[in-house]
This record gives structure tokens, C-alpha cells and sequence, in this order.
């Protein structure tokens, strides 16, 4: 069973400080990963996705993958209370995408 | 990003009765359609995967014969909540993946807030 796991939080950070949000997930053939990120009340919004190992930057996100761990994170630098939401974990496989249960965020001005 | 919009956005409905929700990839072809559903401080549950042209492929647990799933065009897919009863209430969303880049993205609808009395 294909597995995306996410620590479901919250995280409080300050306002300006760096927001790490981590996942793991089970399926080492696993190619594709995404980001999205999903307000109260709303649907998810992507934010970044990622295919090669290593750091992938967009403005203030960068987006980190690891295969041979099995890890992927998302930072989210300069954080701002408008940040603060649920940011769901993805991966897909065979055509089908695994969502992690989300990590709550709070950006405390 | 891509555009994919669901119609209605909120329905209230009586028990019994039977719910249509459409969703539209409005500036891409969407070969594949996906339908979620979201419970208050839930993930997203997925229950069907649909292909434009045929049956969807349901979740284990999804009854197939009460969420019914067409995917009719590359443009438009449904999903019918048929005899909805109190339960059913929820957040459905739909997304959708097929030409835009990247391919292999799901882009979201707006969701549609069910509640059924």
C-alpha cells in the first residue's frame, strides 16, 4: 500500500521565520511530487513540484527531495500570516495521486 | 495555473434526492478526472478515477451504483450523489490531470459543499 506520511502539526512559526514542513512516503519508484497547499474552507492550490533530487526554488518556496531517503519537504521563507494554512504532501504513481493527511500551519504576526 | 471549475459550488438538498455536480477543465483537455470528498478537519478521500470515455475505477469503499461518474468528454465530468441522505453531507472536489503542463499534475475545482437535510 502506497504511503504518504505528513506531521499533521499545527506548526506555529513567526511571522519572517522559515516554515519547514516535511514527508515521507513508502513507494521507492515514486517519481512525481507536489505541494499543494489547501485553506480552510477551500480546495488545494499547488504550490511547487519536484522530479530530480535535490532543491527546487519558486520566489519564497523551495521545495527538497531526497529518493533515496524517501523524503520530500517544502520551506517556506519569510513566512507571513496569510501562509498560514493546511499544506498537503503528494506523490504520484501509476496515474494516481497519494495525499498525505496535511500539516496545519500557523504564521503568528 | 489551470482552471478547473465545478458547478454548484453549494447545494442544500432534502434526503432522498439525488445531487449532480459538474466539473470542467475550462483551458486544458483533461484525460483523467479525479473525485474527492473532504470531511471537517479531514484529508481528501479519494473515491473515483475516472478516464474521458470510460467507466470510472472506484476506491474500495465508494459505492459505484450511489456516486454515479461520467466522464463524457475531455472537458466535463459528473458526479451524481443519487438517494443522498444526511451522511453524504461533505466537500466534494473534483481535479483534473491531461494536457497541461505538467502533465502529470492534478489541478483542483473550487469544491462543492454538499449538505443534505
Amino acid at each position: 500500500q502506497k504511503e504518504v506520511e505528513q506531521n499533521s502539526g499545527p506548526l506555529s512559526v513567526p511571522e519572517g521565520a522559515i516554515a519547514s514542513l516535511n514527508c515521507t512516503y513508502s513507494d521507492r519508484g515514486s517519481q512525481s511530487f507536489f505541494w499543494y497547499r489547501q485553506y480552510s474552507g477551500k480546495s488545494p492550490e499547488l504550490i511547487m513540484f519536484i522530479y530530480s533530487n535535490g532543491d527546487k526554488e519558486d520566489g519564497r518556496f523551495t521545495a527538497q527531495l531526497n529518493k533515496a531517503s524517501q523524503y520530500v519537504s517544502l520551506l517556506i521563507r519569510d513566512s507571513q500570516p496569510s501562509d498560514s494554512a493546511t499544506y498537503l504532501c503528494a506523490v504520484e504513481g501509476f496515474n494516481k495521486f497519494y495525499f498525505g493527511s496535511g500539516t496545519k500551519l500557523n504564521v503568528k504576526p | 495555473g489551470a482552471v478547473v471549475s465545478q458547478h454548484p459550488s453549494w447545494v442544500i438538498c432534502k434526503s432522498g434526492t439525488s445531487v449532480k455536480i459538474e466539473c470542467r477543465s475550462l483551458d486544458f483537455q483533461a484525460t483523467t478526472m479525479f473525485w474527492y470528498r473532504q470531511f471537517p478537519k479531514q484529508s481528501l478521500m479519494l473515491m473515483a478515477t475516472s478516464n474521458e470515455g470510460s467507466k470510472a475505477t472506484y476506491e474500495q469503499g465508494v459505492e459505484k451504483d450511489k456516486f454515479l461518474i461520467n466522464h463524457a468528454s475531455l472537458t466535463l465530468s459528473t458526479l451524481t450523489v443519487t438517494s443522498a441522505h444526511p451522511e453524504d453531507s461533505s466537500f466534494y472536489i473534483c481535479s483534473a490531470g491531461g494536457t497541461r503542463e505538467p502533465t502529470d499534475t492534478q489541478y483542483f475545482g473550487p469544491g462543492t459543499r454538499l449538505t443534505v437535510l
